[in-house]
């Protein structure tokens, strides 16, 4: 099944301790993101990647980090959490392809963090 | 910043009834795509229309696009109950995707 899965779905935190979220897509798209939802904010986004090895900041950097060594994988990493980041995260891949043919992005379950 | 911006922020109708989603945005874009969410799920893609369309159908969804106004606008018609949910546009310039803050649909039966 095509899919993104994003782990863990749920993790509490306490503030400073570095933390990983996972996301991989097995439809071999060019494009992934990592976006935030925030109650009356909607999704901003953090870091996408048109490739692997190439990443670019979004709306909602700081604080955050990213890689994309290989193609099926874009982990969010959190070196130093802060109760700020406590949210709503999901990870979404697309390829031009699929933009051309009018399917759009894939999304994640989600990941909802707390920092305390 | 947030680049489509989803009018109203919420919407409640009868079963049956027809509604209509708004949204406008700042800069231009390659394509505009609306999608859905159930409550603190991820988001489903419904539509894409491209900048060159005027129109698009799928189903009991209707999307249109005015980029001389920089707004599109989200049919569905006959709504059921299952319809309740968060809808949000997203707008793609070309290397991200951009979203507003969405309109809670309630469908009542």
């Amino acid at each position: 099944e095509a899919q993104v899965t994003q782990n863990p779905r749920y993790l509490i935190t306490v503030t400073g301790k570095k933390l990983t979220v996972t996301c991989s897509q097995n439809m071999n798209h060019e494009y992934m993101s990592w976006y935030r939802q925030d109650p009356g904010l909607g999704l901003r986004q953090i870091y996408y990647s048109m490739n692997v090895e190439v990443t670019d900041k979004g709306d909602v950097p700081e604080g955050y980090k990213v890689s994309r060594k290989e193609k099926r994988n874009f982990p969010l990493i959190l070196e130093s959490p802060s109760p700020n980041q406590t949210s709503l995260y999901f990870c979404a891949s697309s390829s031009s392809g699929q933009m051309a043919s009018g399917y759009g992005y894939t999304f994640g379950s989600g990941t909802r963090l707390t920092v305390v | 910043s947030q680049q489509g911006e989803e009018d109203p922020q919420a919407l409640s109708i009868q079963e049956g009834e027809n509604a209509t989603m708004n949204c406008s945005y700042k800069t231009s874009i390659n394509n505009l795509q609306w999608y859905r969410q159930n409550s603190g799920r991820g988001l489903v893609h419904l539509i894409l229309i491209r900048s060159n369309e005027r129109e698009k159908h799928s189903g009991r969804l209707r999307v249109t696009l005015d980029t001389s106004k920089k707004s599109s606008s989200l049919l569905i018609t006959a709504s059921r109950a299952a319809d309740t949910a968060s809808y949000f546009c997203a707008t793609d310039a070309g290397g991200d995707m951009r979203f507003g803050a969405g309109t809670r649909l309630t469908v009542k039966p």
